[in-house]
């Protein structure tokens, strides 16, 4: 019974190193979400893919910041270049279809350090 | 900017009482979710509202969509500390789903 699976749970990185967050949707599920989370906020949202296509980017910065969802395969974040201020939990969700009420299902999120 | 409102902010209780936590927008939602997250976990999603005036009941959790579909409400009864964590109100229908910053319950035993 495989919900949305992110790794990793934990990723320490150096400032200017590259972090690459996964995320394997629901079986079915065609649509993922990209959030980041600060301690005690709420979700702030990043991006919205389809398989092979980004839908909605404008909540991701346009400097450092990628994100992919190839054919085969999890879903990509990518930070190049990281920084402190990037340090946060990036959660995953996914959802079967567009035009749906909305509902998404989360990961347990992956949780970036920035050093 | 389609901006969700929740209040209060933080809200600490004992065991036993009730409450209630709110989420508005100045537009109107084509639907409405709530979810709950535990520390270090992701949201779980709790309940879907889509119609104005709905009212919505998960054992001592009732939640309620305004007739405009303009607000929710969400109340506990007899909270417990089992109910600890934040509770998250998202919109939906659109393709930026987007969330409201939380109300941080606490329910001390």
């Amino acid at each position: 019974n495989a919900g949305v699976m992110q790794n990793p749970r934990h990723l320490v990185r150096r400032r200017g190193q590259e972090a690459r967050l996964r995320c394997s949707p629901m079986k079915g599920h065609s649509h993922v979400y990209w959030y980041r989370q600060l301690p005690e906020e709420g979700l702030k949202f990043m991006v919205y893919l389809q398989k092979e296509n980004i839908i909605d980017e404008s909540g991701m910065p346009k400097e450092r910041f990628s994100a992919e969802f190839p054919k085969e395969g999890p879903s990509i974040l990518r930070i190049q270049q990281v920084v402190r201020g990037d340090s946060a939990a990036y959660f995953c969700a996914s959802s079967p279809k567009q035009g749906a009420t909305g509902e998404l299902f989360f990961g347990e999120g992956s949780r970036l350090t920035v050093l | 900017t389609q901006l969700l409102e929740q209040s209060p902010q933080f809200l600490s209780i004992q065991e036993g009482e009730n409450l209630t936590v709110y989420c508005n927008s100045s537009s109107v939602f084509s639907s409405l979710q709530w979810y709950r997250q535990e520390p270090g976990e992701g949201p779980v999603l709790l309940v879907t509202v889509v119609t104005g005036g709905e009212v919505k009941k998960l054992k001592r959790l009732t939640f309620q969509f305004g007739d405009a579909r303009k607000d929710s409400s969400l109340h506990i009864t007899a909270a417990q500390p089992g109910d600890t964590g934040l509770y998250l109100c998202q919109r939906g229908g659109s393709e930026k789903l987007v969330f409201g910053k939380g109300t941080k319950l606490t329910v001390n035993p």
